[in-house]
């Protein structure tokens, strides 16, 4: 299907572990970005990706790791995963830098 | 650096009622200016944005925004509040160099029947 997509949906973890949360889009869109959202503090960008290979920290990177080996895939790992980082995390994509975003449907994430 | 503040967390309205939710942005640059919606348990959806051809912004679902510089005031409305529009709304603006968005914290709007 086009447009963008996040996997897994719903996500229980334990502290330590190590997450890999992924984001497909199909729209070749040169810039990718993730995002985590909590409740009052909006939408916080974590990492964000002008195209493959291309990464740059946002406001929240630390304890999140990213990679972007081709155009279409923006996995987020959490290398040990904190109780603090129980999130909803948004991937997003667009073709122009600060136009509009496209967002995926999010993934829940529950760390123990 | 770029903020967004958007004021009053919850924001509640009968149906039919003016819906009014208000975003002030800090910029020395006229940005990009977004309004997103989110309905529960889904991701974003853009509504409106301003990209400086008009300074009053149609959306979808009735909503409008007018953009005020001297104000840096970027507000969303709607003159008739229906029950489907129920959900959480939030205003961003793109950074002086325009590679990101910086969100404001969301409005709740609650449609009370």
């Amino acid at each position: 299907d086009a447009g963008i997509t996040q996997s897994p949906r719903y996500k229980i973890t334990e502290t330590g572990r190590q997450v890999t949360l992924m984001c497909h889009q199909t729209w070749s869109h040169s810039y990718m970005f993730w995002y985590r959202q909590d409740l009052g503090h909006g939408l916080r960008l974590i990492y964000y990706s002008a195209a493959a290979d291309i990464t740059d920290k946002g406001e929240v990177p630390d304890g999140y790791v990213v990679s972007r080996s081709k155009t279409e895939n923006f996995p987020l790992t959490l290398e040990s995963a904190t109780r603090s980082q129980t999130s909803v995390y948004f991937c997003a994509s667009t073709s122009v830098p600060g136009e509009t975003q496209y967002f995926g449907p999010g993934t829940r994430l529950l760390v123990l | 650096a770029q903020s967004v503040t958007q004021l009053g967390s919850h924001v509640s309205v009968s149906e039919g009622a003016l819906v009014l939710l208000r975003c002030n942005y800090s910029s020395s640059v006229p940005p990009y200016l977004f309004w997103y919606v989110q309905y529960p348990n889904q991701g974003l959806q853009l509504l409106l944005k301003y990209t400086s051809a008009a300074t009053l912004v149609k959306g979808i679902n009735g909503f409008e925004a007018e953009f005020k510089k001297s104000e840096t005031s970027f507000h969303l409305t709607k003159p008739s509040a229906h029950m489907s529009d129920a959900a959480e709304y939030f205003c961003a603006v793109s950074d002086p160099y325009g590679n990101k968005l910086v969100f404001g914290a969301g409005t709740i709007l609650r449609v009370k029947s």
